[in-house]
C-alpha cells in the first residue's frame, strides 16, 4: 500500500490561511469518508484534528477544516497562529481493511 | 483522564524478538478496537495493525504479516505486540492508539524500537 501524497511543506503568515492536500486513490481516499488529519509537534505524539473528512473533535479550534473531492482530501488552517507550526499527516481507511498515512507536510508560520 | 502508556521498547539485534505493551486508563478498554502505528523519521507514520474488541479480528500491514502478533487482555486493560524476526527497517517509535469512528483518536507517548547489531 503506497503512502498518500502530501506536499512536503506549506507556509503562511500569522492570520493567513494554508491548505494542505492529501492525494490517494479510489481504493482509499476516494472510496471512503474515513479521512483524518493529525497534527504533530516535535517529540510529541500525533493529535487528531479532523475525522470523517470534515468533523472536528471536541477542543479543536474551528480554524481547522477538512474537505474531500474525488481522490484528494484537504486540510485548511485559517487564521494561522504560531502554535499551528507543526507536521500534519492525513490518513485514510482502505479497501484492504487497512489504513494508510500520508507522507506528511511541515507547516511553517512565517 | 484518558491515557495510553506504552512500554517494552529497546535495542534488539536483527532476527531478535521484542514484546511491546500498552496499558489503557480512563475509558472502557474492552469497548474499542485498538491499533499500533509506528514512525520512522525517514518514512513518516505507518499503520501497523488493528485488533477488535474481543481479539477475534486482527489486521496487519503486509510487511509485518507472519512476524508480528497482536493480542489484548481486557481484564488487564492491556494491548500487546509480539514482534519476531525483527529487521532494521522495523526501527521506529511505536505508538499505541485507540481506534474510533474510522480514525485513531487517542495516542500514547510512544516507545522506541531500535533493530541494530
Amino acid at each position: 500500500q503506497s503512502a498518500l501524497t502530501q506536499p512536503p511543506s506549506a507556509s503562511g503568515s500569522p492570520g493567513q490561511s494554508v491548505t494542505i492536500s492529501c492525494t490517494g486513490t479510489s481504493s482509499d481516499v476516494g472510496g471512503y469518508d474515513y479521512v483524518s488529519w493529525y497534527q504533530q509537534h516535535p517529540g510529541k505524539a500525533p493529535k487528531l484534528m479532523i475525522y470523517e473528512v470534515s468533523k472536528r473533535p471536541s477542543g479543536v479550534p474551528d480554524r481547522f477544516s477538512g474537505s474531500k473531492s474525488g481522490n484528494t482530501a484537504s486540510l485548511t488552517v485559517s487564521g494561522l497562529q504560531a502554535e499551528d507550526e507543526a507536521d500534519y499527516y492525513c490518513t485514510s481507511y482502505t479497501d484492504r481493511n487497512n489504513y494508510v498515512f500520508g507522507t506528511g507536510t511541515r507547516v511553517t508560520v512565517l | 483522564e484518558v491515557q495510553l502508556v506504552e512500554s517494552g521498547g529497546g535495542l534488539v539485534q536483527p532476527g531478535g524478538s521484542l514484546r511491546l505493551s500498552c496499558t489503557a486508563s480512563g475509558f472502557t478498554f474492552s469497548s474499542y478496537w485498538m491499533s499500533w502505528v509506528r514512525q520512522d523519521p525517514g518514512r513518516g507514520l505507518e499503520w501497523v495493525a488493528n485488533i477488535n474488541q474481543d481479539g477475534t479480528e486482527k489486521y496487519y500491514m503486509d510487511s509485518v504479516k507472519g512476524r508480528f502478533t497482536l493480542s489484548r487482555d481486557n481484564a488487564m486493560n492491556s494491548l500487546y505486540l509480539q514482534m519476531n524476526s525483527l529487521r532494521a527497517d522495523d526501527t521506529a517509535v511505536y505508538y499505541c492508539a485507540r481506534k474510533w469512528a474510522g480514525t485513531f483518536d487517542i495516542w500514547g507517548q510512544g516507545t522506541m524500537v531500535t533493530v541494530s547489531s
